[in-house]
């Protein structure tokens, strides 16, 4: 069965630091994963997805790297905003199609 | 494109009662999963739809069922209503199994 975790459960940061979200999973046949973001009583926005074959996607001040045989993958955030309050979920599709999501990263990125 | 939409946005419902809730997906995406959000068991897949047929089912109780149109529109219902099924449920859909799944912005169930 897929489990997935995410460290630290909260984290907080003074605004401009750089930062690092670490997910790690147990079962490494994954088709993607995905990290997304939620805002408290809200829906799950989709930050970026990697293949399983992809060792990384970018977009914008995010980055995300996939290391599948080690059951890895890090949300590097850049140059951090309060904007960026939110928590951070990855997920991983495996067998059967459906996501398994970790616990979230809960992040607080103070003025 | 609309976004994933839900229907009704929160609803309150006793112990007992039965509910159903809605689901339009993006149009053109045929697959429609339903997760659970709770504060202690977090995101918890429940089932996902393809073409109206169930192509997975999670570990939750046959009190929770579901269907979906030819329109893929989806509904699911949870019958015989306990405390603990209070939770943000959650749809998604997508185009293909190797894209981006896009969530709604749920259904907040309060069962008193």
């Amino acid at each position: 069965k897929q489990e997935v975790t995410q460290i630290p459960a909260a984290l907080s940061v003074p605004e401009g630091e750089n930062l690092v979200l670490n997910c790690s999973f147990t079962d490494s046949a994954i088709y993607n994963l995905q990290w997304f973001r939620q805002d408290p009583g809200k829906g799950l926005t989709s930050l970026l997805l990697i293949q399983s074959s992809q060792r990384e996607q970018t977009s914008g001040r995010l980055n995300a790297s996939l290391d599948k045989s080690s059951g890895r993958s890090t949300l590097y955030i850049a140059a951090s905003q309060p904007g960026d309050s939110a928590t951070y979920l990855c997920a991983v599709t495996n067998a059967g199609n459906m996501l398994t999501f970790g616990g979230g990263t809960r992040l607080m990125v103070k003025p | 494109k609309a976004g994933v939409t839900q229907t009704p946005r929160y609803l309150i419902k006793t112990r007992g009662q039965q509910v159903t809730l809605s689901c339009s997906p993006i149009s053109g995406h045929r697959s429609v999963s339903w997760y659970q959000q709770t504060p202690g068991q977090g995101l918890q897949f429940l089932f996902e739809y393809f073409s109206e047929t169930q192509r997975n089912k999670g570990n939750f109780p046959g009190r929770f069922s579901g269907r979906q149109f030819s329109n893929s529109r989806s509904e699911m219902n949870v019958s015989t209503l306990e405390l603990g099924d209070s939770a943000l449920y959650l749809c998604a859909s997508r185009l293909l199994v190797q894209e981006t799944q896009y969530f709604g912005p749920g259904t907040r169930l309060l069962v008193l």
